[in-house]
């Protein structure tokens, strides 16, 4: 299993940023995937995750309606559109295999991580 | 949402000794749908625990998770070197009825004294 996230970097408030993360090693369309972050020094924040098939997906509520998880299974991609970005977004966000299909559980797999940082 | 409070919040240990850990949670987790993660520095978390007290592949039998309803905890029964890191746990029962949230506790730290 392997998960490499990209589309991090430098972003001034308010602006927008697209994460991506490619997966291989794995059928990508049996499984949940999620977003989790880690602030500078803190721990761990479940982000976003979504089922399958797209049928299913969550939000935490610091994120909820400016994030917006997809995938697109065909090309074997995860993604997450953040707009509207807020210093506390500053995080590396990780990308990350449920071991369920249509639920959201527990994480069994984890990429390296895109850093995000979220300043004037 | 299910907060979960892990304690302590630090603790300083040698090796070969046996440690507890507790993760307490805000209301019931359904079905003891609790897991475990272990990260070091400068590393991604790494799945120890699901299900309460189901080892996941690879994790030595030194680790091993017990609990349910509102209280659960992590012991490790003897110290290796490699155990000094953070540790967090995280619950996914609410999302037996909905996706989400899930949530973390804010992790215990695992020091060598």
């Amino acid at each position: 299993v392997q998960l490499v996230e990209s589309g991090g970097g430098w972003v001034q408030p308010g602006r927008s940023l697209r994460l991506s993360c490619a997966a291989s090693g794995f059928t990508l369309d049996d499984y949940t995937l999620h977003w989790v972050r880690q602030a500078p020094g803190k721990g761990l924040e479940w982000v976003a995750g979504i089922s399958y098939n797209s049928g299913n997906i969550g939000y935490a509520d610091s994120v909820k309606g400016r994030f917006t998880i997809s995938r697109d299974n065909v090309k074997n991609s995860l993604y997450l559109q953040m707009n509207g970005l807020r210093a506390e977004d500053t995080a590396l966000y990780y990308c990350v295999k449920d071991r369920a299909m249509i639920t959201a559980t527990y994480f069994e797999s984890w990429g390296q991580g895109t850093l995000v940082t979220v300043s004037s | 949402e299910i907060v979960l409070t892990q304690s302590p919040g630090t603790l300083s240990l040698s090796p070969g000794q046996r440690v507890t850990l507790s993760c307490r949670a805000s209301q019931t987790v359904s079905s003891r749908y609790l897991a475990w993660y272990q990260q070091k520095p400068g590393q991604t978390p790494r799945l120890l625990i699901y299900g309460a007290s189901s080892r996941a592949t690879g994790i030595p039998d030194r680790f091993s998770g017990s609990g349910s309803g509102t209280d659960f905890t992590l012991t490790i029964s003897r110290l290796e070197p490699e155990d000094f890191a953070v540790y967090y746990c995280q619950q996914y029962g609410s999302s037996s009825i909905t996706f989400g949230p899930l949530s973390f506790g804010q992790g215990t730290r695992l020091e060598m004294k």
